[in-house]
């Protein structure tokens, strides 16, 4: 099966810095990568997403980057804010699956200070 | 629109005990998935639902169980539960390889 490995397991930042999450995944069939952000005690959030036929994705201060030959992404936020902090997971979906079955990075604690 | 929910929120149950958690998709979706998410880890997959069929499991014993009923709603159910079992299990939907949704989760501690 997919091995999702993410990090760094924690990062703090000053309001305003940018972020730079990381990920790499081993099945190189897979195609679609989701980034979640779980704020304590609440759901899993999809923030943004990227498919293989693309090599980036922004929506406002998110961007997420895909690099299939080195088989790792990443997620970047700019100008943080005190309420981007919260667990980021990423995922990278199952390539055997026709459901989309996700695998896990083990997640990275964002913390802004003001 | 109601997004994904999931009943109860919280529960407690003692080892050996059997339990049942409940999640409803978001409306259009037709694919429920369950996954376990440890404290501190990222969420594991248990198990998916298609068209009220088990579909794909993942690396959980068969303690686990599920059912997807006809207005694609589901149910995770656990027999003899074990201390290593309490965890937030959270059930996401979707529509074949599609963004996938989570519902708030149950947290099941088991003492």
């Amino acid at each position: 099966g997919e091995n999702v490995e993410q990090h760094p397991s924690t990062l703090s930042v000053q309001e305003g810095d940018s972020a730079v999450i990381k990920c790499t995944y081993s099945d190189s069939a897979s195609n679609y990568f989701p980034w979640y952000k779980q704020e304590l005690g609440k759901r899993p959030q999809l923030i943004i997403d990227i498919r293989s036929n693309v090599g980036e994705k922004k929506d406002q201060r998110i961007a997420v980057t895909l690099n299939k030959t080195a088989k790792h992404f990443s997620l970047h936020i700019t100008e943080t804010q005190p309420e981007d902090s919260a667990v980021y997971f990423c995922a990278a979906e199952d390539s055997g699956s026709t459901l989309g079955r996700l695998y896990f990075g083990r997640g990275t604690q964002l913390t802004v200070w003001p | 629109d109601a997004g994904v929910t999931q009943s109860p929120t919280h529960l407690i149950k003692t080892r050996g005990q059997q339990v049942t958690l409940r999640c409803s998709p978001k409306s259009g979706h037709d694919t429920v998935s369950w996954y376990q998410q440890a404290l501190g880890q990222g969420p594991q997959f248990i198990f998916q639902y298609y068209e009220e069929e088990e579909r794909q499991r993942g690396n959980f014993p068969d303690r686990f169980s599920g059912h997807q009923f006809p207005n694609y709603s589901s149910e995770l159910n656990v027999n003899a539960l074990l201390l290593g079992d309490s965890a937030l299990y959270l059930c996401a939907s979707g529509t074949g390889r599609s963004e996938q949704y989570f519902g708030p989760g149950t947290r099941l501690t088991v003492t």
